[in-house]
């Protein structure tokens, strides 16, 4: 069973800081790699997504991708108490048919 | 567009009793997916479907059936109901893949809280 690692958290930044999301996947044959964000009690909603190597941006959120090292990170610019959430880290299967999730890492920002 | 509904949004069932959760999109994707979500984990993988009679099992099918007779919706039957199935069920559909580019991304539901006793 291919793997998507993160670290569980919580992670606690203070408002205005950087906060870096961290994610590793075992299949070298991934291509499509996606951030999203789960509010307590809410689904999921996609942040960001990226298919080739090196950063995309967009508005605070930049995602990372490095293939060699198999490894994606979400980085958010001047955190908000709003981005208090779950992130999710997805990457697809190897048929291509579906997506495999990591177990999210719980980011809290404090005012 | 409502996107991706689901009914109900909360249930108790009693142990071996069964029941159906139901799934609709409105936006014409071929690929539905069933998901389960247990505390402080992520998603786990049920059963998915590539379109209209496919359907194929996931990382946890077992105590679960699908069908897909249509491109909207998705149902999810459990059919005797277990108490390890106490868990939040979301379902997603998403547009096929997009060639040279990749997957595409996938659209949820606002779930369906379950809990078996």
């Amino acid at each position: 069973q291919k793997e998507v690692e993160q670290n569980s958290g919580p992670l606690s930044v203070p408002e205005g800081a950087i906060a870096s999301l961290n994610c590793t996947y075992s299949d070298r044959g991934s291509q499509s790699f996606f951030w999203y964000r789960q509010y307590s009690g809410k689904s999921p909603e996609l942040i960001m997504f990226i298919y080739s190597n090196g950063d995309k941006e967009d508005g605070r959120f930049t995602a990372q991708l490095n293939k060699a090292s198999q490894y994606v990170s979400l980085l958010i610019r001047d955190s908000q108490p709003s981005d208090s959430a779950t992130y999710l880290c997805a990457v697809n299967n190897q048929a291509g048919t579906a997506l495999i999730f990591g177990k999210g890492t719980t980011l809290s920002v404090s005012s | 567009n409502a996107g991706v509904t689901q009914t109900p949004k909360f249930r108790i069932l009693k142990i071996g009793q069964s029941m159906t959760l139901q799934c609709t999109q409105d936006m014409n994707h071929n690929y539905m997916y069933w998901y389960r979500q247990d505390p402080g984990m992520g998603l786990k993988l049920i059963y998915y479907s590539v379109g209209a009679g496919i359907t194929d099992k996931g990382e946890v099918p077992n105590g679960y059936n699908v069908s897909r007779s249509t491109t909207e919706d998705f149902p999810l039957r459990l059919e005797l109901a277990a108490p390890s199935q106490t868990s939040v069920y979301f379902c997603a559909s998403s547009a096929d893949k997009n060639p040279g580019l990749g997957y595409n991304e996938q659209f949820f539901g606002p779930g369906t809280r379950l809990t078996v006793l």
